[in-house]
């Protein structure tokens, strides 16, 4: 049962206009939230946080929402540049599981010029 | 800083032969993981080492072996190599923010096939 869910593996959108990645997790224990982007044939590099006591967390184009009721959290870019364009994964942890990060499937964006 | 390294990029191995997944870190990082990426399935934790000397399961340890005996290496190890093992595999390090949590670096990952 997977605990971390990305339910969309794959999104379009075009230069310049606001990408929207949604991620959702079912474990009440994960309380550290990250997002990765991935290149082809390259390694997962961090991107973002978010600690559960907090709603937002915002870098530049990036930022983070957590909905902590809807065990819910989403990756807003804006405006999103043909670079973005790579797989995405959002990630979980939680002090409880030792730090131990639990990632969804993963959400592959184009950037169209 | 080279960051984190892996060796072999690619590999093929025949069903049943065994072999060694290296990697290397130069950050000093206390904590080591392996995963394993599939297809849909996002990356997977095989087994993970708090530091030299200590290592743990992670959710799919079956048919690895880990070690660690220095602060910057951890191999990860295939006993007996099944096709269900044929997987991109990555290597990270990380250490521990002020906050008490750890952001993973990523090596360039370990593509695997077994015939």
């Amino acid at each position: 049962d997977q605990q971390v869910k990305q339910n969309s593996p794959s999104l379009s959108v075009q230069e310049g206009r606001i990408s929207i990645l949604n991620c959702d997790y079912t474990n009440s224990m994960f309380d550290y939230f990250l997002w990765y982007k991935k290149y082809p044939a390259e390694g997962p590099t961090f991107l973002i946080s978010i600690s559960s006591i907090k709603d937002k967390n915002e870098d530049g184009r990036f930022t983070v929402f957590l909905n902590k009721s809807a065990k819910h959290l989403s990756l807003h870019i804006v405006p999103s540049q043909p670079g973005d364009s790579a797989v995405y994964f959002c990630a979980a942890s939680g002090k409880a599981a030792g730090n131990k990060l639990t990632f969804g499937g993963g959400t592959r964006v184009l950037v169209k010029p | 800083n080279a960051g984190v390294t892996q060796t072999p990029k690619f590999q093929v191995l025949k069903t049943g032969q065994s072999m060694t997944l290296q990697c290397a870190q130069d950050m000093n990082h206390e904590y080591m993981s392996w995963y394993r990426q599939d297809p849909g399935m996002g990356l997977r934790l095989i087994h993970y080492s708090v530091g030299a000397g200590i290592t743990d399961q992670g959710e799919v340890p079956n048919g690895y072996n880990v070690s660690r005996s220095t602060t910057e290496d951890f191999p990860l190890r295939l006993l007996s190599a099944a096709p269900s093992q044929t997987s991109v595999y990555f290597c990270a390090s990380s250490y521990s923010t002020s906050g008490g949590r750890y952001e993973q670096y990523f090596g360039p990952g370990t593509r695997l096939t077994v015939t």
